[in-house]
């Protein structure tokens, strides 16, 4: 059972790009969250989405940041006219159903890199 | 609010030490799961234990121990014999046990173990 996937690993944008990251989550699994890492600091949560919809987006930035998980295919992550700042680690996890039984953990993938140029 | 609070920014010590990570959390819930996690220098996140609030009792896994005290709301992360493997960021974090899931993760201790 092949875990998160995220990709790509690596991305490297100039200031004013669009960056698009996928992350497909664990077979079976519906819930996807976003999760963010700047240099030398913590995770924060960025957006929690269900199939086609966002359930909290708490912590996404007002602007130039969109989520969506659509029906068919990997939970996107796009971030608008990149600037320096969202240079970062971007995680994502998934989780399955609540009626899958007994919360476990999040399931996180590997992460990808976005480096702004 | 939910907060998780890792004082210690980062540790050092000599290969075969034991060593002990804080954490420190603030929730208005009644029930919680607090978790750690490690992140090597590869950058994954690795999952190493999850704590029910309703369960106290300490746990052992090998070198690792964990000891909660939900009357001071802390969850600290002790290693006993460090080894050079063990240098790494840890990460504590505290999620509600209903609606989403979502961790708040503290800001991270960073393990340094030298040979």
């Amino acid at each position: 059972n092949a875990g998160v996937m995220q990709n790509p690993r690596h991305l490297v944008r100039r200031r004013g790009q669009e960056a698009r990251l996928r992350c497909s989550p664990m077979k079976g699994h519906s819930h996807v969250y976003w999760y963010r890492q700047l240099p030398e600091e913590g995770l924060k949560f960025m957006v929690y989405l269900q199939k086609e919809n966002i359930i909290d987006e708490s912590g996404m930035p007002k602007e130039r940041f969109s989520a969506e998980f659509p029906k068919e295919g990997p939970s996107i992550l796009r971030i608008q006219q990149v600037v320096r700042g969202d240079s970062a680690a971007y995680f994502c996890a998934s989780s399955p159903d609540r009626s899958g039984g007994t919360f476990e953990k999040l399931f996180f993938g590997s992460g990808t890199q976005l480096s702004v140029l | 609010a939910q907060k998780v609070t890792q004082a210690q920014t980062e540790i050092s010590v000599v290969e075969k030490e034991d060593v002990t990570l804080d954490c420190v959390y603030e929730t208005r819930d009644t029930t919680y799961y607090l978790f750690w996690y490690k992140q090597p220098p590869s950058g994954e996140l690795v999952f190493l234990i999850r704590r029910n609030s309703f369960d106290e009792q300490n746990e052992i896994s090998g070198r690792y121990s964990w000891n909660f005290q939900k009357s001071t709301s802390s969850f600290n992360f002790t290693i006993t014999a460090s080894q050079v493997v063990d240098s790494a960021v840890y990460f504590c974090a505290l999620s509600k046990v209903s609606g989403t899931y979502k961790y708040i993760f503290g800001t991270g201790t960073r393990l340094k173990v030298l040979a």
